[in-house]
């Protein structure tokens, strides 16, 4: 089972909510992932857990807030975004031994109005 | 730093011909890891064939297959017998092997748009 979940699958908000993005996998991954995908760009790397801790934060703006409650949990916490901000966002998920592949979940399309 | 390069932005391929997708790279790594991804219009990204640089044979999946040219610095995914669903974008993407616990970081590139026609 190669299965990344991420909720909800559409979100359109406002720039002054706050909102949350969910991703699950249940394949015993210790290293999970968020990208941001533009349309026909490939996927931005944002941050990386390891063993749920922040290890890679790629100098992704305040306004995006990433949290890992346990290690088959990632949340993407999102608060006053701004139009730009409006893009496919990623999940995936590796064991963490060299070379993994990462598996990466069906996305989560936002709209910020 | 790594790069990654797909020099061609769209491909077109009859259904059930060959086509073949090019991928050439830059790193001074010697350990390394090599992917093709796809991911169809309904966006998820679909892991094809994985690739690791300290095998000289080739990987193959079913009707994909790769052409590893490590001394070039080359890799393409060929496909076989090609397949309305196959229409999709497909990433090259390089990993780098270290030691060390914890996470590794794919460099894509910037895709090439592969329709299979009727």
């Amino acid at each position: 089972d190669t299965e990344v979940t991420q909720t909800p699958k559409h979100l359109v908000m406002g720039m002054t909510n706050k909102k949350s993005l969910k991703c699950e996998q249940h394949m015993g991954h210790r290293a999970m992932y968020w990208y941001k995908q533009k349309a026909k760009k490939p996927p931005e790397l944002m941050f990386v857990y390891s063993y749920e801790k922040l290890s890679i934060n790629e100098s992704v703006p305040s306004r995006f807030s990433p949290e890992c409650p346990n290690s088959s949990l990632l949340n993407l916490h999102l608060h006053a975004l701004q139009p730009e901000d409006s893009a496919l966002y990623l999940c995936a998920s590796s064991h963490p031994s060299r070379g993994d592949t990462q598996y990466f979940g069906p996305g989560t399309r936002l709209t910020v109005l | 730093a790594q790069t990654v390069t797909q020099s061609q932005p769209e491909m077109s391929v009859q259904e059930a011909e060959t086509v073949t997708l090019s991928c050439t790279y830059d790193t001074s790594e010697n350990n390394y890891y090599l992917f093709w991804y796809k991911q169809p219009p309904s966006r998820q990204m679909i892991l094809v064939i994985r690739q690791e640089a300290y095998k000289q044979q080739n990987a193959t999946e079913n009707r994909f297959s790769v052409n590893f040219q490590k001394a070039a610095k080359s890799f393409s995914l060929k496909i076989s017998d090609s397949q309305l669903g196959d229409t999709a974008m497909y990433f090259c993407a390089f990993m780098r092997a270290y030691s060390g616990a914890g996470s590794y970081q794919l460099t894509f590139g910037k895709g090439t748009k592969l329709s299979v026609i009727p």
